[in-house]
């Protein structure tokens, strides 16, 4: 089972900030939080991750709870391409272990 | 920018008939896995490998799934017979991972996957 609980869906207006929940109650110390998102007849694609501190890249960035508890997945201005399902899913540090996909958040962006 | 190469992309096939998916991963990535992505879930595993070895094949339904990585690079995953259930995306996931102590890298790509419908 996903250790990791997600809304089913959003929506977001096109060129507006989207902010994208998920909570892991469960974490361990060593348990890296990723984000994937996988956009209608496309294998997933990897989005960001991060273990403590809050993360930027040229596609996002992953805000973390001090608790680790939950993290956020913003995306700073929504484009009608951002439309997918985004997962987020816990990976134990050094491992190359299974990820465990859940059913993600669907993401709608209205122009 | 290369990627991970997965054949067919599409496939159509009678039930009780037998299928064969490849998978290309990134070159030097040691790790593959293959995953079953039934439609509106997330993908689930089937079976991961470390080069040519199998290190996770608990969730493959072996009396009909088989998959093999024989030089530790190309991967092929088998279905035979298919079962209408066996409908679903299938994707290669191609991973290096590095980690010494706290620091870590790590490389992943997935395919873009093959979609078998079973009729």
């Amino acid at each position: 089972d996903a250790k990791t609980t997600q809304p089913n869906s959003m929506e977001s207006n096109e060129e507006e900030p989207v902010h994208l929940p998920c909570n892991h109650s469960t974490i361990s110390g060593t348990d890296y939080i990723h984000w994937y998102r996988q956009l209608p007849s496309q294998g997933p694609e990897y989005v960001i991750h991060g273990l403590t501190s809050n993360v930027n890249n040229r596609m996002a960035s992953l805000a973390i709870a001090e608790d680790r508890k939950s993290s956020t997945l913003i995306l700073h201005r929504a484009t009608l391409r951002d439309a997918a399902v985004y997962y987020c899913i816990l990976r134990p540090s050094g491992s190359q272990g299974n990820l465990i996909f859940g059913k993600g958040t669907k993401l709608s962006v209205k122009p | 920018e290369a990627g991970v190469a997965q054949s067919p992309r599409y496939k159509i096939i009678e039930k009780r008939q037998s299928v064969a998916f490849w998978c290309n991963p990134i070159s030097g990535h040691a790790t593959l896995y293959w995953y079953q992505q039934i439609l509106g879930q997330g993908p689930k595993l089937l079976i991961q490998f470390q080069n040519n070895g199998v290190v996770d094949d608990s969730q493959l339904p072996k009396d009909r799934f088989s998959a093999e990585r024989l030089k530790g690079v190309d991967s092929t995953l088998k279905i035979q017979p298919a079962k209408l259930e066996d409908s679903a995306v299938y994707l290669c996931d191609s991973r290096f991972v590095v980690c010494v102590v706290t620091w870590e890298v790590h490389e992943q790509y997935f395919g873009p996957g093959t979609r078998l419908t079973v009729t």
